[in-house]
């Protein structure tokens, strides 16, 4: 099974502030890893897929890069609405398997 | 727009057996598989298992082999979960979510059931 780590487990930043999340899998994933962000009481929403590609709908300021086992998540001007809890998913090997979470909050 | 419509919130005593359903809505159901991924609380997501809702096959995580059974009615465009002999490390949020196959991303999730487990 693949473990996937993240890294920090809380971030503080402030509004308008650049956030910078760290994903990291046990073996290579290729570029099959995928970000997700999750308020409270709500449902994981996808951001990015392809470890670089903004799923449907989701703002420029939302970007993902990094293959193989070292990927990014980058949020360039924090807003309101983007203070949550962010999990990476890999999905190139069986069990697909995520990460424990980077909860960014405010400062 | 894509739905997918969970039962509700359920409580069980250890042992019992639960089963949860997600009805799709807005695409056609048999073009994507459907997984089933929960969260105990304050934990990670963990990935059950999924079904490819066109062939019926299933895959499972070792995880909860034997314990797992996911199915799916293709004319009531819904998907089911079952998990047997219920423990109370089992209380979660499990999720019902699609995907387009393997490998691909978990695109839509359905809004959760909370399965309490208790004596």
């Amino acid at each position: 099974e693949i473990v996937m780590t993240q890294s920090p487990a809380t971030l503080s930043v402030s509004p308008g502030e650049r956030a910078t999340l760290s994903c990291r899998a046990s073996q290579s994933v290729s570029s099959n890893l995928a970000w997700y962000q999750q308020n409270p009481g709500q449902a994981p929403r996808l951001l990015i897929y392809g470890a670089s590609t903004r799923a449907t709908d989701i703002p420029a300021r939302f970007s993902g890069s990094g293959s193989g086992t070292e990927f990014t998540l980058t949020i360039s001007s924090l807003q309101s609405e983007d203070f949550a809890v962010y999990y990476c998913q890999q999905y190139n090997n069986w069990p697909i398997t995520f990460g424990p979470g980077t909860k960014v909050d405010i400062k | 727009q894509v739905q997918l419509v969970q039962s509700g919130a359920e409580v069980k005593k250890p042992g019992a057996s639960v089963k949860v359903s997600c009805k799709a809505s807005g695409y056609t159901f048999t073009n994507y598989v459907m997984h089933w991924v929960r969260q105990a609380p304050g934990q990670r997501l963990e990935w059950m298992g999924w079904i490819n809702t066109g062939s019926g096959n299933t895959k499972y995580s070792q995880n909860f082999q034997g314990r797992v059974t996911i199915t799916r009615d293709t004319s009531a465009t819904t998907a089911y979960m079952e998990l047997s002999s219920l423990i109370s490390e089992d209380t979660a949020v499990y999720y019902c979510a699609r995907s387009s196959g393997w490998p691909t991303a978990i695109d839509y999730w359905g809004q959760g059931t909370l399965v309490a487990v208790s004596s």
